[in-house]
């Protein structure tokens, strides 16, 4: 079962920032939030990553809660293409099963004009 | 790169009939992943490899489905006799290490309807 607890959907208005949270309350020590999309039709992508630290890259923020049991995706400015269903995961950083992607059911982001 | 490259993209098929779903990594990863869709069920992990060797398959459902990577830039996903209830949308997916972080790179994704 999915570790982590989110919306079932959410809103956006377009160019507006798009905040999407996540619950882990029993994350591990060792355990990493991930965060991959999935536009329909179309395979999951890979957002961004992070383990206790705030993350960015050229698509998003990642917040992460000082207890970690809670963090944030930032959209900064969401466009009519990054509607899709986000999933927050919860995951080791190394191989074996433990280190598995599972999805639970995401939010699905509507971003309206 | 052009990415992780799945086939067919559709298959409509008779039950009892065997279906054969193709996945092409991207070139140097060395993990490869098969993923099925459903609206019930969501998105489940169904088996792993890494460096072609199976290492996960506790995710698929029953012995009639069956995986195979021949070499680093090859995988099957078999069903042999496919059942109404294996429709759904089968992704691979493929990233750079089996250990350390490793950002999965997924298919388009084979839609198969079981009729």
């Amino acid at each position: 079962d999915a570790k982590t607890t989110q919306p079932t959907s959410m809103d956006c208005a377009e160019g507006r920032a798009a905040n999407l949270p996540c619950n882990h309350s029993t994350i591990s020590g060792n355990e990493y939030v991930y965060w991959y999309r999935q536009i329909h039709s179309q395979g999951p992508q890979y957002i961004i990553h992070g383990l206790k630290n705030n993350e960015t890259n050229e698509m998003a923020s990642l917040i992460i809660t000082e207890d970690r049991k809670s963090s944030t995706l930032i959209l900064p400015h969401a466009t009519l293409r990054d509607t899709a269903v986000y999933y927050c995961i919860v995951r080791v950083q190394y191989g074996g099963s433990q280190g598995n992607l599972i999805f639970g059911k995401g939010t699905k982001l509507s971003v309206k004009p | 790169d052009a990415g992780v490259i799945q086939s067919p993209r559709h298959e409509v098929t008779e039950m009892g009939q065997e279906v054969t779903l193709r996945c092409k990594p991207i070139s140097g990863h060395n993990s490869l992943f098969w993923y099925r869709q459903t609206m019930m069920r969501g998105l489940e992990l169904l088996i792993y490899f890494n460096n072609n060797v199976p290492i996960d398959d506790s995710g698929m459902p029953e012995d009639r489905f069956s995986a195979k990577m021949p070499n680093a830039s090859f995988s099957t996903l078999k069903i042999q006799p496919s059942e109404p209830r294996d429709s759904a949308v089968y992704f691979c997916a493929s990233s750079r290490l089996a250990g350390d972080y490793n950002e999965q790179f997924f298919g388009p994704g084979t839609r198969l309807t079981v009729l």
